[in-house]
């Protein structure tokens, strides 16, 4: 089956631009993650939502950074006013089962921004 | 604080050699381990996971990990590696009744034909 797709896969931005990046979960995947990945560390979790309720949002570094779910599905990660240390690869997760259950996260490809 | 510590940045191995990567977390309670693997430009692919029950795990493409409580660790390892196993390996902690995961920094894998 189809598994999580994210898009673009690549963007530059210009700092100072506005950028909104999508994340595509599998179809009844209940939990939803955000995942900053710097070049070279490991992925640092950004905020998470469980159906449309974004239940955590410690991990985003500021308040330029803005996550939602509207319907449960399609998620969206938006950076206003970019900078050059935004730039990292930007992982979207998704998983079938609630908080407090034993959750398997599936990754997708990630997108890949450059902050110019 | 949770966290996981992969002390190798890189490891080389020749084709057909064996290869262990070191994975050690710390947490009080009983953790949700996971080893994902990531080629260039990709994802992360799920490997292998533990929840409970036996300590040693199989996973995808012949990996293997066991877990030890004692050591607080969950080691990765293949018997023979291939070139295409060449990747960058990431162990991850998660918990119940939380969600998130902490990641280590990765394992850089070289595989020499």
């Amino acid at each position: 089956g189809a598994g999580v797709s994210q898009s673009p896969r690549y963007k530059v931005a210009k700092r100072g631009q506005d950028v909104a990046l999508r994340c595509d979960p599998i179809s009844g995947h209940v939990s939803l993650f955000w995942y900053q990945q710097a070049l070279g560390q490991g992925p640092e979790f950004l905020t998470y939502f469980q159906n449309e309720a974004q239940l955590d949002k410690s991990g985003l570094p500021s308040d330029r950074f803005f996550a939602e779910r509207p319907e449960g599905s399609v998620s969206t990660l938006k950076i206003q006013r970019t900078q050059q240390e935004d730039s990292a690869v930007y992982l979207c997760a998704s998983s079938l089962v609630y908080v407090g259950g034993h959750g398997t996260q599936y990754f997708g490809p990630g997108t890949r921004l450059l902050v110019l | 604080a949770q966290s996981v510590t992969q002390p190798d940045i890189h490891i080389t191995v020749s084709e057909g050699a064996s290869l262990e990567l070191r994975c050690n977390y710390s947490y009080g309670a009983t953790p949700y381990l996971f080893w994902y693997v990531q080629s260039p430009g990709q994802g992360l692919q799920l490997l292998l996971k533990y929840f409970s029950g036996d300590t040693l795990v199989q996973g995808i493409k012949g990996f293997e990990a066991e877990f030890k409580r004692s050591q607080s660790s969950f080691n990765l390892r293949k018997p023979s590696v291939h070139w295409s196993d060449a990747a960058e390996y990431f162990c991850a902690v998660g918990t119940s009744g939380t969600y998130k995961y902490i990641f280590g920094t990765g394992t850089r894998l070289k595989v020499l034909a």
